[in-house]
């Protein structure tokens, strides 16, 4: 089975902290995706990796970064966190190609104060 | 851009009833539909993949028809049971990129 994990469930972190989200998948995937979940929102794509190295601009990349210096992690870099990045983070990854089922890790909850 | 609508928003059933959710979006130039399920507080997990094209795809109780031309889905969860209960989520594939519907939340009730 995929198995995509994302290493902290629950985080709380201050405004101003440099916040990291760490994604890791077993698969030998090569694309590798981040989305945020909220309310009444739904699901939107903050950035994408389809190879080591490589990242595309999602639909919400403001305030974020990413890293991606080997193929089975994907990192999400808050440089400095603000209370309306308050949210629920899931990461996911795929084969390449557009026809390929894409897997969704569990989650993280991050709440800034 | 994609838009993707589900309806209803919310389902409560009784157990044993057939489930139908609906899927819509505004663009057929997709690659493939995809149907999860996310328990409250988790990850999606998912359930079928259809690629553009199919016209159906099937696993156990659910089935899932895709109409790429009219840009619609149906998922059907027959028999549904009260572990059925969950938010079920559309989302099509347009090259890298997911676009989402908000979700239908079904209840089935013992």
């Amino acid at each position: 089975d995929v198995k995509v994990t994302q290493s902290s469930r629950y985080l709380v972190k201050r405004t101003g902290e440099k916040v990291f989200l760490e994604c890791v998948q077993d698969m030998d995937h090569e694309n590798m995706f981040w989305y945020r979940q909220d309310p009444g929102l739904g699901l939107r794509l903050i950035y994408f990796s389809y190879d080591v190295k490589m990242k595309e601009k999602g639909d919400i990349p403001e305030g974020y970064s990413v890293s991606r210096e080997k193929k089975e992690r994907f990192s999400l870099i808050l440089e400095s966190a603000s209370t309306n990045q308050t949210s629920m983070y899931l990461c996911a990854s795929s084969l390449k190609g557009a026809g390929n089922t894409i897997y969704f890790g569990e989650g993280s909850w991050l709440t800034v104060v | 851009k994609q838009e993707v609508t589900q309806i209803p928003a919310a389902l409560s059933v009784p157990e044993g009833e057939n489930l139908v959710l609906n899927c819509s979006f505004t663009d057929s130039a997709i690659y493939n539909l995809q149907w999860f399920r996310q328990d409250p507080g988790k990850g999606l997990t998912s359930l079928l993949l259809i690629q553009s094209s199919q016209r159906e795809q099937t696993s156990g109780r659910l089935n899932a028809s895709l109409d790429k031309s009219s840009g619609r889905s149906t998922l059907y969860i027959a028999a549904s049971q009260p572990g059925d209960s969950a938010t079920y989520l559309c989302a099509v594939r347009g090259d890298y990129k997911l676009s989402f519907g908000a979700g239908t939340t079904v209840t089935v009730r013992a």
